[in-house]
């Protein structure tokens, strides 16, 4: 079982929706987790981390964390076309001590116009 | 304000040659990744480094070397390259605190033909 995992997608939203990403991970023990924005051919950007259970808000970002269904979403409200890009969520690795993280394949999300 | 920088940006080498991909940080990190992402897929990691002159592998380090003499410098080496090296290459840097998000340098596009 990989540590984390993300609905593979592509998942496509009108503009203005609501875009719903989520990731689930297998390790109890974890404590943050980070949303990276990846747009084709550049590097990771990030965008949003929580390491408490409940809502971190930020802009029209909400990131989500419950620690006893071990799920973590990214909200993205009013979508823009700019928001199309693929999405990575990052946990602690399993047994790291430097700061390591495990990431999930990564869910394409398209924002139509 | 350079963050993480890596170079070359693209480069297509001969099966069986060898080249080092250079990555420093200008930010005082002391931890230090390189990783893989292939088409589609998620980050691999292939190296990390928790300060000068320590490093340890990753999840997939088999045909690649590195070394840390400074806090800035952590360059990856292929000694002898092989097509399935082929990927988008990902030096990151964070700091030792806790819930620390993973800087990432713009990548390198290696072709092994």
């Amino acid at each position: 079982q990989k540590e984390v995992e993300q609905n593979s997608g592509p998942l496509s939203v009108p503009e203005g929706a609501i875009a719903s990403l989520n990731c689930t991970y297998s390790d109890r023990g974890s404590q943050s987790f980070f949303w990276y924005r990846q747009y084709s051919g550049k590097s990771p950007e990030l965008i949003m981390f929580i390491y408490s259970n409940g809502d971190k808000e930020d802009g029209r970002f909400t990131a989500q964390l419950n620690k006893a269904s071990q799920y973590v979403s990214l909200l993205i409200r009013d979508s823009q076309p700019s928001d199309s890009a693929t999405y990575l969520c990052a946990g602690p690795l399993r047994g790291g001590s430097a700061r390591q993280l495990t990431f999930g394949s990564g869910t394409q999300l398209t924002v139509l116009p | 304000n350079a963050g993480v920088t890596q170079t070359p940006k693209f480069r297509i080498l001969k099966i069986g040659q060898s080249m080092t991909l250079q990555c420093t940080q200008d930010m005082n990190h002391n931890y230090m990744y390189w990783y893989r992402q292939d088409p589609g897929m998620g980050l691999k990691l292939i190296y990390y480094s928790v300060g000068a002159g320590i490093t340890d592998k990753g999840e997939v380090p088999n045909g690649y070397n590195v070394s840390r003499s400074t806090t800035e410098d952590f360059p990856l080496r292929l000694e002898l390259a092989a097509p399935s090296q082929t990927s988008v290459y990902f030096c990151a840097s964070t700091r030792q605190a806790v819930n620390q998000p993973q800087h990432f340098g713009d990548g390198t596009r290696l072709s092994i033909l």
